[in-house]
């Protein structure tokens, strides 16, 4: 069974510090991987993207990519109460578009 | 931009109804997928559909079926509801050349099952 782990949190962060969220994957030959924004009651949308190893910036969000360690992570800088949310991370299974997603980590920002 | 419509926010239903869930999506994706998301445990799907009349199983199938009659309508199908079944049920649709893999989301249906 491929499994994706996310921390369930609650990860409470202070305004204008930084948020760090993790998430790791048990099938390596997944090759895109996926940030998830899910407000209370509501549907996800999808705020990064990643496909390659290293980082990618997207305004105050930055995914990290580590194939190798199959490791995935986001950063938000600068995070603002707006910014509280639970976060889903996604790893795509086959040329399908399937993703299995994990369980999402609750970040609560503090003003 | 992209738009995904479920039938229904919130539905109540009794045990042993048959309860009909629709998903239509007005980009022209040829893949849909509908998925329950319960606490603790992410999103999970249940079925998919990668064209018009083709379906397959996604990792919890039980107790669902889904019909795909056109294009941009998806319904996935509770033949006998159970209290078990009660939960958030999320449709997606993507393109199927669209190597970036982005799946897009409808609103939700909060289903209760009594």
């Amino acid at each position: 069974q491929k499994e994706v782990e996310q921390n369930s949190g609650p990860l409470s962060v202070p305004e204008g510090a930084i948020a760090s969220l993790n998430c790791t994957y048990s099938d390596r030959v997944s090759q895109s991987f996926f940030w998830y924004r899910q407000y209370s009651g509501k549907s996800p949308e999808l705020i990064m993207s990643i496909y390659s190893n290293g980082d990618k910036e997207d305004g105050r969000f930055t995914a990290q990519l580590n194939k190798a360690s199959q490791y995935v992570s986001l950063l938000i800088r600068d995070s603002q109460p707006s910014d509280s949310a639970t976060y889903l991370c996604a790893v795509n299974q086959d040329s399908w578009g399937k993703l299995q997603f994990g369980a999402g980590t609750q970040v609560v920002v503090t003003p | 931009d992209v738009k995904v419509t479920q039938s229904s926010r919130y539905l109540v239903k009794r045990t042993g109804e048959k309860v009909f869930l629709e998903c239509v999506q007005d980009m022209d994706h040829e893949n849909m997928f509908w998925y329950r998301q319960d606490p603790g445990l992410g999103l999970r799907l249940i079925y998919f559909s990668y064209d018009v009349k083709m379906k397959e199983k996604g990792d919890i199938p039980e107790g669902y079926s889904v019909s795909r009659e056109k294009k941009e309508r998806f319904s996935l199908i509770l033949e006998s509801a159970s209290t078990n079944q009660t939960s958030m049920y999320l449709c997606a649709s993507r393109k199927q050349r669209d190597l970036s893999y982005e799946q897009y989301f409808g609103p939700g249906t909060r289903l209760t099952v009594t």
